[in-house]
């Protein structure tokens, strides 16, 4: 099966930095990655997601990046802000059906 | 719509308990997943159902797990007897599926087995 290695566990920027945060899939026949943020105590939400026959996707402060063949995909966070404080999971699918999940990044913007 | 809805939203019973689960998809949507959260093992897939037909349950972690979804509406996850070990937050998600991917959560049911 898939398996999604997220990095880093804990990122701490200060508001205004920007926010990277790294995934690495296993299986080649991955073909879609979504970013879910979980605010504490809530659902996780989709964010933004990307394709693998798109290299890169942009959504305001929010861009994906995929390289095919690393196999590693990251989520960018420009101008970051208090209110993007939370837990974000990467994930891999293979034609939609399994969703695996990184083990998460927990962001913490200082004001 | 109002989303994936999930019940209880709390559940604290003991050991050795029946627990019954229950998610509602977004209306139309034909793939359900039933997702457990705990710190040490993040997100893991526990079952998916598509056009109500379980597809994959090889997630599930004992035959004390079961789940079953009797129509397009409606899901539920049952523990039975329920274990401490099983305390997690348990999910429920749902997709359009055929090629339509974006997963939807519910608000999850927090169980606690003490």
């Amino acid at each position: 099966g898939e398996n999604v290695e997220q990095h880093p566990s804990t990122l701490s920027v200060q508001e205004g930095d920007s926010a990277v945060i790294k995934c690495t899939y296993s299986d080649s026949a991955s073909n879609y990655f979504p970013w879910y943020k979980q605010e504490l105590g809530k659902r996780p939400q989709l964010i933004i997601d990307i394709r693998s026959n798109v290299g890169e996707k942009k959504d305001q402060r929010i861009a994906v990046t995929l390289n095919k063949t690393a196999k590693h995909f990251s989520l960018h966070i420009t101008e970051t802000q208090p209110e993007d404080s939370a837990v974000y999971f990467c994930a891999a699918s293979r034609n939609f059906n399994k969703f695996y999940f990184g083990s998460g990044t927990k962001l913490n913007v200082k004001p | 719509d109002a989303g994936v809805i999930q019940s209880p939203r709390h559940e604290v019973t003991e050991m050795g308990q029946e627990v019954t689960l229950r998610c509602k998809p977004i209306s139309g949507h034909n793939s359900l997943f039933w997702y457990r959260q705990t710190m040490m093992r993040g997100l893991e897939l526990l079952i998916y159902f598509n056009n109500n037909v379980p597809i994959d349950d090889s997630g599930m972690p004992e035959d004390r797990f079961s789940a079953k979804m009797p129509n397009a509406s409606f899901s539920t996850l049952k523990i039975q007897p329920s274990e401490p070990r099983d305390s997690a937050v348990y999910f429920c998600a749902s997709s359009l599926g055929a090629g339509n991917e974006k997963l939807f959560f519910g608000s999850g049911t927090q169980l606690s087995v003490l």
